[in-house]
């Protein structure tokens, strides 16, 4: 079946640093998406992309989606503690609601 | 005023037993899911209903049964359950006829499921 191969598995960064994270899939997706889930939690959606070459920012995050539609990254500018969780992309690869989930990236914030 | 509600938080049960997680969204969604979310935080898909209608159903033992009532609701029942199936299952809606609803996925705060 399609998978993601989501990296970094796992980021123990300083406060105020920036971070960046990416997926990638051996076939084409039409739709990228990005959540985190904090501990205990459901995941969140964060942002949402929809067209080749999109760049889309919500606040301190910025995600782009692929020119080939095979991968997307999310970049976090000047890290804070409350950016701690697991991210995950994940792609949507037809026309129904099925989402396919990456690994996730564990991100860790030092104060 | 809790989007998308799910019972019980945790359940925790011995092998064999059949047990059922309830789920319930006031989001006015047409698309509801159940995803199981393993010990390595892995998420995937199990069921998928539109307007009562079982859309997506993956390879999933035929001793999970999805039900859905009513488009604002989607249970789980799960019969002899088993070791392999402690995981946090994830119920989740969507509005599936404008753009991007097919997407934009509203997740629970989960059931965390221990097999004894």
């Amino acid at each position: 079946g399609q998978q993601l191969n989501q990296s970094p598995q796992s980021m123990f960064i300083q406060e105020g640093e920036d971070v960046s994270m990416n997926c990638t899939s051996s076939s084409i997706f039409n739709t990228w998406l990005w959540y985190k889930q904090d501990p205990g939690e459901g995941p969140v959606l964060l942002i949402a992309l929809y067209k080749a070459g999109e760049l889309t920012s919500n606040g301190r995050l910025t995600a782009q989606f692929g020119i080939t539609r095979k991968d997307s990254f999310l970049n976090i500018s000047a890290s804070i503690p409350s950016d701690v969780g697991i991210y995950f992309c994940a792609g949507r690869p037809g026309n129904t609601g099925k989402l396919i989930f990456g690994q996730g990236t564990t991100l860790q914030v030092k104060p | 005023d809790t989007a998308v509600s799910q019972t019980p938080k945790y359940l925790v049960t011995q092998m064999g037993n059949d047990k059922s997680i309830k789920c319930e969204q006031n989001l006015g969604h047409d698309t509801m899911y159940w995803y199981k979310q393993d010990s390595k935080k892995f998420l995937k898909i199990m069921f998928s209903y539109n307007n009562k209608e079982l859309i997506i159903n993956e390879t999933v033992p035929n001793r999970f049964s999805p039900k859905s009532p009513d488009k604002a609701h989607l249970n789980l029942h799960i019969n002899s359950l088993e070791l392999g199936d402690s995981a946090v299952y994830f119920c989740a809606s969507s509005q599936g006829k404008k753009r991007g609803g097919l997407n934009e996925q509203f997740f629970g705060p989960g059931t965390r499921l221990t097999v004894l």
